[in-house]
């Protein structure tokens, strides 16, 4: 079985420009999740989405975030424009609807540099 | 308030030895999992062990057991015979069933395993 799937794996940019980042999860899984993490910190729940649908997304600067997942598969998470303080590791992970532990599964991350 | 706390950033242990990691927890949704994840330097997150609110036993998983008391909301993980590859960063986790599964992690507990 496939694991979550991210890229780019690592990713520098200036301040001000603009960044992309792509997530698939494992085949068959409803729930994906965006989280930020900073070096040193915990992971940050950014977004969560239940198939093509977005559950939480309180914690998602929205002035220059913006996710989506269209049909319910693969998702995007875009920053634009970029700050110093947006450097960090994108992490996406996903989850089945039911069933089991319901314990995340994580991509290896994206990580950003900001310059 | 935190959903999840760890308060220990560092523990040091000896190789062979038994470690105790720390984590509290803050719900008031009936159904909900504790989760552990090792995260090593290579930055991805790996899931070790799951208790559910419900479970009446402990959780254990090889050299990994969770002390779970429900009535002090805490569930620590224990590692025993500590090997050098487990030092990592280790988080714990929290998902509520009736809060569409949203996924809380905590700050953290960085893990040196000494020779």
């Amino acid at each position: 079985e496939a694991g979550v799937a991210q890229s780019p794996r690592y990713k520098i940019i200036e301040k001000r420009q603009s960044v992309a980042f792509w997530c698939n999860p494992i085949s068959g899984h409803a729930t994906l999740y965006w989280y930020q993490q900073i070096l040193g910190q915990g992971p940050k729940l950014l977004i969560q989405f239940q198939n093509n649908g977005v559950v939480d997304d309180s914690q998602l600067p929205k002035d220059r975030f913006s996710a989506e997942r269209l049909k319910g598969v693969d998702s995007t998470l875009k920053i634009q424009p970029a700050k110093l303080e947006d450097s960090a590791v994108y992490l996406c992970a996903s989850s089945p609807q039911g069933g089991g532990t319901g314990e995340l599964f994580f991509g290896e991350g994206s990580r950003l540099t900001v310059l | 308030a935190q959903k999840i706390t760890q308060t220990q950033p560092g523990m040091f242990v000896q190789e062979k030895e038994a470690v105790t990691l720390d984590c509290t927890y803050d719900t008031s949704d009936p159904s909900y999992g504790l989760f552990w994840y090792k995260q090593p330097s290579s930055g991805e997150m790996i899931f070790l062990i799951y208790q559910g609110s419900y479970d009446q036993q402990n959780a254990t998983e090889g050299r990994y057991s969770l002390n779970f008391q429900k009535a002090r909301k805490s569930a620590n993980l224990v590692i025993s015979a500590s090997q050098l590859g487990d030092s990592a960063m280790y988080f714990c986790a929290m998902r509520e069933a009736n809060t569409g599964n949203q996924f809380y992690f905590g700050t953290g507990t960085s893990l040196t395993v000494i020779p």
